[in-house]
């Protein structure tokens, strides 16, 4: 059964790198189809596409974020990752991985705050 | 910048039908948007109902329905319960983007 996990610290000061991971269990990233990617959802908001990933590391990203977001894949830890720069207290969100088709992860939570 | 409109909220009385819609500034939505349908419950991640427009996932109760209707991709609930009071999120596919809609909040009364 596929599952998703996501990882990384829960807060992060203004002005830093936040990172993520999310590591896939029942299916392998090496020789999936699909696209692999981040959601978030800032308390009390909708929801927010990202980026997301291939197995062979095309990558799609939201415009308005675009100047910030880094999505990278590692095959070998099963893993694929976020890395959006430069946060404010704007970037505060639970945070969700998910493959394109419908399978999310529980999501995590991120505060931008010192 | 596209935008993915939905009803804001919707009241639907138990045991009755309701059809949310997802409409898109670019157009008519088409199969080509592969629109997808998500239930979201307080304090829980979304749950994914439908893809390509009417596909069901296994886990898709049979009352649940997708549809595109009159340039919009539409979630019909047949025989509304009390547990499907929820956030509903359509989401579109434009070229290798993704857009979500800003929800509609369904009331079960």
């Amino acid at each position: 059964q596929l599952q998703l996990q996501e990882s990384g610290p829960g807060l992060v000061e203004p002005s830093e790198t936040l990172s993520l991971t999310c590591t896939v269990s029942g299916a392998s990233l090496r020789t999936s189809s699909y696209y692999w990617g981040w959601i978030r959802q800032p308390p009390g908001k909708g929801l927010e596409w990202i980026g997301s990933i291939n197995y062979s590391g095309k990558t799609q990203y939201n415009p308005s974020m675009k100047s910030r977001v880094t999505v990278s894949v590692d095959t070998s830890k099963n893993q694929f990752s976020l890395s959006l720069s430069s946060v404010t207290a704007a970037d505060t969100a639970v945070y969700y991985c998910a493959r394109d088709g419908g399978w999310w992860g529980p999501g995590t939570l991120v505060t931008v705050s010192s | 910048q596209t935008v993915v409109t939905q009803e804001p909220s919707l009241t639907v009385s138990p045991g009755g039908t309701v059809t949310l819609t997802c409409a898109s500034s670019t157009g008519a939505v088409t199969s080509g948007y592969y629109p997808n349908w998500f239930q979201q419950k307080p304090g829980q991640a979304p749950r994914a109902l439908i893809y390509s427009a009417s596909n069901k996932h296994s886990w898709t109760p049979a009352r649940f329905s997708g549809s595109l209707l009159g340039g919009k991709a539409a979630l019909t609930l047949s025989g509304v319960q009390p547990e499907d009071e929820a956030d509903y999120y359509c989401l579109l596919y434009y070229d290798g983007a993704r857009v979500f809609g800003g929800g509609t909040r369904l009331t079960v009364l």
